[in-house]
């Protein structure tokens, strides 16, 4: 089975521009979260789409938003990028129905940096 | 306010040896825990979880510990092999607030010396 696949791996933009950001997730799963990982602040969440529908989100500004489609691949989107959203952007999928079994499985992420 | 805490930013054991790596909580909702593996340039990769109605979980190697009155976990890696050397993070997870959210540490950095 393929893995999580994120695309594109690197990527640089600057101050003011916007970015989408594509995730695959692996075969049959159906939630997508994306997680921010900066030098300081470790790994954060951003979102979780599940079954097209946003059912969580973390703590940050209305810059950052994501959609999921019916195949399951999620895009998220930053808009007016500013020097601090530089950093690593994780997809995870997982096939959990509900419950409390919750392994998700990482991308190898995308390599953001704005200047 | 972070949730998750792994106080110690790096660890180095000799090949052979136990590491042993601490997490702390502070949400009493989280009921289910994860530790990743992180190399460079990769994403996380899953080891072990354990939940919230079992103190111990063991893979091979790998070893995790809960301690829900402590509010503490940890992960014992034995024997430690010079391929482990990597980030570890601690996650948790709220299984009834209908989301798939992780709570992560912020990591330790783990080198296993030859």
């Amino acid at each position: 089975k393929a893995g999580v696949t994120q695309t594109p791996r690197y990527l640089i933009k600057t101050r003011g521009q916007q970015v989408t950001l594509s995730c695959s997730p692996i075969s049959g799963h159906r939630s997508v979260s994306w997680y921010q990982q900066t030098p300081g602040q470790g790994l954060q969440f951003l979102f979780e789409y599940f079954s097209e529908t946003q059912r969580n989100k973390g703590n940050f500004p209305g810059r950052f938003s994501g959609r999921q489609f019916s195949n399951s691949r999620s895009e998220m989107n930053v808009s007016t990028l500013e020097l601090g959203d530089s950093a690593l952007y994780l997809c995870a999928s997982s096939w959990a129905q509900g419950g409390s079994y919750n392994e998700q499985f990482f991308g190898p992420g995308t390599r953001l940096t704005v200047l | 306010d972070q949730q998750v805490k792994q106080n110690s930013p790096s660890l180095s054991v000799q090949e052979g040896r136990i590491s042993i790596l601490n997490c702390d909580y502070t949400n009493s909702m989280f009921d289910y825990f994860l530790w990743y593996k992180k190399y460079p340039a990769e994403g996380p990769t899953f080891l072990i979880s354990i939940s919230s109605i079992k103190d111990k979980n063991e893979d091979g190697r790998f070893t995790v510990f809960l301690n829900k009155s402590a509010k503490h976990l940890s992960l014992h890696i034995v024997p430690s092999q010079p391929g482990d050397s990597a980030v570890y993070f601690c996650a948790a997870s709220d299984s009834g607030a209908g989301s798939y959210q992780l709570t992560f540490g912020k990591g330790t950095k783990l080198s296993v010396i030859p």
